[in-house]
Protein backbone atom coordinates (compact mmCIF):
# COMPACT_ATOMS: atom_id res chain seq x y z
CA UNK A 1 0.00 0.00 0.00
CA UNK A 2 1.24 3.97 -0.94
CA UNK A 3 2.16 5.46 2.64
CA UNK A 4 1.96 9.18 2.32
CA UNK A 5 3.14 10.11 5.82
CA UNK A 6 2.77 14.23 7.31
CA UNK A 7 5.06 14.64 10.26
CA UNK A 8 2.10 17.06 12.30
CA UNK A 9 -1.34 16.18 12.60
CA UNK A 10 -2.05 19.32 14.65
CA UNK A 11 0.24 22.25 15.21
CA UNK A 12 -0.36 25.88 16.58
CA UNK A 13 1.48 28.48 15.97
CA UNK A 14 1.71 32.40 16.39
CA UNK A 15 1.62 35.20 13.97
CA UNK A 16 5.01 35.49 12.47
CA UNK A 17 6.34 32.02 13.04
CA UNK A 18 8.04 30.38 10.12
CA UNK A 19 6.59 26.76 9.99
CA UNK A 20 7.76 23.58 8.43
CA UNK A 21 5.32 20.89 7.34
CA UNK A 22 7.05 17.55 6.20
CA UNK A 23 5.93 15.13 3.95
CA UNK A 24 7.16 11.79 3.15
CA UNK A 25 6.00 9.15 0.33
CA UNK A 26 7.67 5.59 0.30
CA UNK A 27 6.45 4.29 -3.50
CA UNK A 28 9.17 5.91 -5.32
CA UNK A 29 6.42 8.30 -7.26
CA UNK A 30 7.85 11.07 -8.96
CA UNK A 31 4.80 13.56 -8.33
CA UNK A 32 4.09 15.26 -5.00
CA UNK A 33 1.46 18.00 -4.30
CA UNK A 34 0.80 20.19 -1.35
CA UNK A 35 -3.11 20.99 -0.88
CA UNK A 36 -4.91 23.64 1.43
CA UNK A 37 -8.43 22.54 2.52
CA UNK A 38 -11.10 25.20 3.64
CA UNK A 39 -14.55 24.48 4.67
CA UNK A 40 -16.95 25.42 1.15
CA UNK A 41 -14.62 25.44 -0.62
CA UNK A 42 -12.58 22.41 -3.47
CA UNK A 43 -8.93 21.64 -2.51
CA UNK A 44 -6.63 24.39 -3.54
CA UNK A 45 -2.85 23.55 -5.03
CA UNK A 46 -0.72 25.24 -3.23
CA UNK A 47 2.89 24.38 -4.97
CA UNK A 48 3.47 20.75 -6.61
CA UNK A 49 6.68 18.82 -8.07
CA UNK A 50 7.59 16.55 -10.69
CA UNK A 51 11.09 15.63 -9.39
CA UNK A 52 13.79 16.11 -7.33
CA UNK A 53 14.47 19.94 -6.77
CA UNK A 54 11.86 20.84 -9.08
CA UNK A 55 9.08 23.13 -8.32
CA UNK A 56 6.05 24.98 -9.62
CA UNK A 57 3.60 26.60 -8.43
CA UNK A 58 -0.12 25.84 -7.89
CA UNK A 59 -3.17 28.14 -7.70
CA UNK A 60 -2.31 29.79 -4.24
CA UNK A 61 1.40 30.14 -3.93
CA UNK A 62 1.67 33.30 -2.36
CA UNK A 63 3.06 33.04 1.10
CA UNK A 64 3.94 29.81 0.90
CA UNK A 65 7.95 27.80 -0.46
CA UNK A 66 8.52 24.16 -0.61
CA UNK A 67 11.86 22.09 -1.16
CA UNK A 68 12.56 18.89 -2.54
CA UNK A 69 15.42 17.64 -1.76
CA UNK A 70 14.95 14.19 -1.92
CA UNK A 71 12.85 11.92 -3.66
CA UNK A 72 10.82 10.59 -1.23
CA UNK A 73 10.04 14.51 0.65
CA UNK A 74 8.62 17.42 -0.14
CA UNK A 75 8.20 20.14 2.51
CA UNK A 76 6.05 23.40 2.60
CA UNK A 77 7.34 26.20 4.33
CA UNK A 78 5.48 29.25 6.18
CA UNK A 79 8.31 31.76 6.29
CA UNK A 80 5.85 34.07 8.37
CA UNK A 81 2.54 32.87 9.01
CA UNK A 82 -0.01 34.59 9.30
CA UNK A 83 -3.65 33.69 10.19
CA UNK A 84 -4.99 33.60 7.11
CA UNK A 85 -3.21 30.34 7.14
CA UNK A 86 -5.11 28.63 9.46
CA UNK A 87 -5.96 25.44 7.61
CA UNK A 88 -5.74 21.55 6.92
CA UNK A 89 -2.80 21.02 4.70
CA UNK A 90 -3.22 18.19 2.82
CA UNK A 91 0.36 16.38 0.68
CA UNK A 92 -0.03 13.93 -2.04
CA UNK A 93 1.65 11.88 -4.38
CA UNK A 94 0.82 10.03 -7.78
CA UNK A 95 3.13 7.98 -9.27
CA UNK A 96 3.68 9.06 -13.52
CA UNK A 97 3.24 11.75 -15.82
CA UNK A 98 0.23 13.88 -15.07
CA UNK A 99 -1.30 12.96 -18.61
CA UNK A 100 -2.22 9.93 -17.29
CA UNK A 101 -4.91 8.49 -14.62
CA UNK A 102 -2.65 8.52 -11.65
CA UNK A 103 -4.20 8.04 -8.68
CA UNK A 104 -3.39 10.57 -6.19
CA UNK A 105 -2.83 9.16 -2.64
CA UNK A 106 -3.42 11.56 0.28
CA UNK A 107 -1.72 12.04 3.57
CA UNK A 108 -3.55 12.36 6.67
CA UNK A 109 -3.42 16.06 6.61
CA UNK A 110 -2.15 18.80 8.76
CA UNK A 111 -3.88 20.55 10.90
CA UNK A 112 -2.54 24.65 11.30
CA UNK A 113 -4.08 26.88 13.33
CA UNK A 114 -2.45 30.31 13.81
CA UNK A 115 -3.52 32.13 16.54
CA UNK B 1 -13.09 30.42 -15.04
CA UNK B 2 -13.36 26.65 -14.42
CA UNK B 3 -15.92 25.26 -12.15
CA UNK B 4 -16.69 21.85 -10.43
CA UNK B 5 -20.63 22.04 -8.66
CA UNK B 6 -21.37 19.74 -6.21
CA UNK B 7 -24.35 19.66 -3.61
CA UNK B 8 -23.47 20.80 -0.66
CA UNK B 9 -24.92 18.16 1.40
CA UNK B 10 -27.18 15.05 1.03
CA UNK B 11 -29.10 12.73 3.50
CA UNK B 12 -30.01 9.13 3.16
CA UNK B 13 -31.37 5.97 4.87
CA UNK B 14 -29.47 3.22 5.97
CA UNK B 15 -30.00 0.74 3.31
CA UNK B 16 -31.27 3.31 0.45
CA UNK B 17 -29.39 4.22 -2.69
CA UNK B 18 -28.62 7.48 -3.32
CA UNK B 19 -26.59 9.77 -6.14
CA UNK B 20 -24.58 12.45 -6.15
CA UNK B 21 -24.23 14.69 -9.14
CA UNK B 22 -21.31 16.90 -9.89
CA UNK B 23 -21.09 19.00 -13.32
CA UNK B 24 -17.92 20.76 -14.49
CA UNK B 25 -17.17 23.77 -16.90
CA UNK B 26 -13.36 23.05 -17.83
CA UNK B 27 -10.87 24.31 -20.32
CA UNK B 28 -10.23 20.74 -21.86
CA UNK B 29 -11.40 17.22 -20.57
CA UNK B 30 -8.80 14.54 -18.99
CA UNK B 31 -10.42 12.29 -16.67
CA UNK B 32 -12.69 12.60 -13.32
CA UNK B 33 -12.34 11.14 -10.16
CA UNK B 34 -14.17 10.73 -7.14
CA UNK B 35 -13.05 10.26 -3.98
CA UNK B 36 -14.50 9.76 0.12
CA UNK B 37 -13.16 11.22 2.76
CA UNK B 38 -14.21 10.64 6.13
CA UNK B 39 -14.29 13.33 8.53
CA UNK B 40 -10.33 14.19 9.79
CA UNK B 41 -8.81 11.96 7.59
CA UNK B 42 -7.56 11.65 3.69
CA UNK B 43 -9.67 11.31 0.75
CA UNK B 44 -9.30 8.11 -0.81
CA UNK B 45 -9.37 7.12 -4.08
CA UNK B 46 -13.24 5.80 -5.02
CA UNK B 47 -12.83 6.03 -9.23
CA UNK B 48 -12.19 7.57 -12.19
CA UNK B 49 -13.55 7.90 -15.51
CA UNK B 50 -12.38 9.42 -19.00
CA UNK B 51 -15.25 7.63 -21.67
CA UNK B 52 -18.89 8.02 -20.96
CA UNK B 53 -20.91 5.41 -19.68
CA UNK B 54 -20.74 3.69 -16.40
CA UNK B 55 -17.83 1.95 -14.39
CA UNK B 56 -19.37 -0.19 -11.58
CA UNK B 57 -16.98 -1.20 -8.55
CA UNK B 58 -19.15 -3.08 -5.97
CA UNK B 59 -21.11 -1.14 -4.31
CA UNK B 60 -20.12 2.19 -5.58
CA UNK B 61 -20.70 3.38 -9.41
CA UNK B 62 -19.58 6.12 -11.53
CA UNK B 63 -21.10 7.60 -14.79
CA UNK B 64 -19.46 10.27 -16.97
CA UNK B 65 -21.43 12.29 -19.71
CA UNK B 66 -18.62 14.23 -21.24
CA UNK B 67 -20.54 16.08 -23.82
CA UNK B 68 -22.71 16.99 -20.78
CA UNK B 69 -20.15 17.87 -18.44
CA UNK B 70 -21.59 15.66 -15.85
CA UNK B 71 -20.95 13.13 -13.41
CA UNK B 72 -22.61 10.88 -10.70
CA UNK B 73 -21.69 8.41 -8.12
CA UNK B 74 -24.25 5.86 -7.21
CA UNK B 75 -23.95 4.40 -3.79
CA UNK B 76 -26.38 1.53 -3.68
CA UNK B 77 -26.78 -0.74 0.29
CA UNK B 78 -25.99 2.42 1.89
CA UNK B 79 -24.34 1.95 5.36
CA UNK B 80 -23.63 4.04 7.83
CA UNK B 81 -19.56 3.72 7.53
CA UNK B 82 -20.64 5.40 4.02
CA UNK B 83 -21.14 9.06 5.82
CA UNK B 84 -18.37 11.11 4.52
CA UNK B 85 -17.60 13.53 2.26
CA UNK B 86 -16.78 12.82 -1.30
CA UNK B 87 -15.00 14.98 -3.60
CA UNK B 88 -15.32 15.13 -7.45
CA UNK B 89 -12.42 16.16 -9.53
CA UNK B 90 -11.67 17.12 -13.05
CA UNK B 91 -8.22 16.86 -14.75
CA UNK B 92 -8.57 20.02 -16.89
CA UNK B 93 -6.70 20.07 -20.41
CA UNK B 94 -3.51 21.05 -19.21
CA UNK B 95 -3.50 17.78 -16.92
CA UNK B 96 -4.06 20.04 -13.92
CA UNK B 97 -6.63 18.37 -11.20
CA UNK B 98 -9.80 20.45 -10.59
CA UNK B 99 -11.59 19.90 -7.50
CA UNK B 100 -15.22 20.53 -6.00
CA UNK B 101 -15.78 21.88 -3.04
CA UNK B 102 -17.29 17.87 -1.87
CA UNK B 103 -20.72 16.71 -0.91
CA UNK B 104 -20.90 15.62 2.78
CA UNK B 105 -22.95 12.69 3.23
CA UNK B 106 -25.38 11.67 6.23
CA UNK B 107 -26.76 8.17 6.41
CA UNK B 108 -29.58 7.75 9.02
CA UNK B 109 -30.54 4.52 10.30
Amino acid sequence: DVKVTQSSRYLVKRTGEKVFLECVQDMDHENMFWYRQDPGLGLRLIYFSYDVKMKEKGDIPEGYSVSREKKERFSLILESASTNQTSMYLCASSLGPPDSGNTIYFGEGSWLTVV
Amino acid sequence: GQNIDQPTEMTATEGAIVQINCTYQTSGFNGLFWYQQHAGEAPTFLSYNVLDGLEEKGRFSSFLSRSKGYSYLLLKELQMKDSASYLCAVRDGNYQLIWGAGTKLIIKP
